[in-house]
C-alpha cells in the first residue's frame, strides 16, 4: 500500500458524459501527478500540481482538467467523454517536485460505452 | 523512436533468474526507476538508481546501469510465481517533474 488513495475504483459511463476522479496523496506529499494508461499509448503523463498550483502539463486533452485543493487532494475532470478515453487513470504523489520519487495509487478504471 | 524501450515479454521457470532490459535515449536522465504492476493493481515502486551509479542491489533485485550505452537492467534472483507481473522502466530528468515510462515487460513465471 503506497498511501495514495483513489476513488472510485471503477467507473462506467456513456459517451458525452462527464466524470470526476479523486486522489488523496500521502500525508507528507505536496505534489500530485495524473497519468493515463491505455493499451495503445502505454503510461502517459497528464498533469502535475504542487501545493495547489499547476506545475506541468503533458498529453492532456482540452476536455480534461484538474485541480488540487487546499487539503492537497486532487480531482481530474473528464468531459465530453469518448470511447477512446477508456483507460486506467493513475494518480501519484511525491514530497516535492523534480526527481522526487513518485508513489502511485491503485488507479481508477474508466470504461466509456 | 520511443524515449524508453523495453522488450514486451519474458518467460522464465520458477527458481531461475530473470533479466528485464530497458534502453533510454536522454543522456540527461537523472533517476531511473523500476515499477511493478500486478493484474488489476497500481504501480508499485520496486527500486531506483541514480544516474551516477553503476549498480544497486536490494535483496533479490539487482539494477545495472550502463550510462554509455543508455542501458538499464533489472535482475530478479530466484524468481517466484508471485513475481509474475508487468515491469515498467521509467526515467526522470533534472528540472522536469514527469516520469517517462517504457511500454512495460510482461514477466511470466511458470512452476
Amino acid at each position: 500500500d503506497s498511501g495514495v488513495t483513489q476513488t472510485p475504483k471503477h467507473l462506467i459511463t456513456a459517451t458525452g458524459q462527464r466524470v470526476t476522479l479523486r486522489c488523496s496523496p500521502r500525508s507528507e506529499d505536496l505534489s500530485v501527478y495524473w497519468y493515463q494508461q491505455s493499451l495503445d499509448q502505454g503510461l502517459q503523463f497528464l498533469i502535475h500540481y504542487y501545493n495547489g498550483e499547476e506545475r506541468a502539463k503533458g498529453n492532456i486533452l482540452e476536455r480534461f482538467s484538474a485541480q488540487q485543493f487546499p487539503d492537497l487532494h486532487s480531482e481530474l475532470n473528464l468531459s465530453s467523454l469518448e470511447l477512446g478515453d477508456s483507460a486506467l487513470y493513475f494518480c501519484a504523489s511525491s514530497v516535492g517536485t523534480g526527481t522526487d520519487t513518485q508513489y502511485f495509487g491503485p488507479g481508477t478504471r474508466l470504461t466509456v460505452l | 523512436g520511443e524515449d524508453v524501450e523495453q522488450s514486451l515479454f519474458l518467460s522464465v521457470r520458477e527458481g531461475d533468474s530473470s533479466v528485464i532490459n530497458c534502453t533510454y535515449t536522454d543522456s540527461s536522465s537523472t533517476y531511473l526507476y523500476w515499477y511493478k504492476q500486478e493484474p488489476g493493481a497500481g504501480l508499485q515502486l520496486l527500486t531506483y538508481i541514480f544516474s551516477n551509479m553503476d549498480m544497486k542491489q536490494d535483496q533479490r533485485l539487482t539494477v545495472l546501469l550502463n550510462k554509455k550505452d543508455k542501458h538499464l537492467s533489472l535482475r530478479i534472483a530466484d524468481t517466484q510465481t508471485g513475481d509474475s507481473a508487468i515491469y515498467f522502466c521509467a526515467e526522470s530528468r533534472e528540472g522536469y517533474s514527469t516520469l517517462t515510462f517504457g511500454k512495460g515487460t510482461m514477466l511470466l513465471v511458470s512452476p
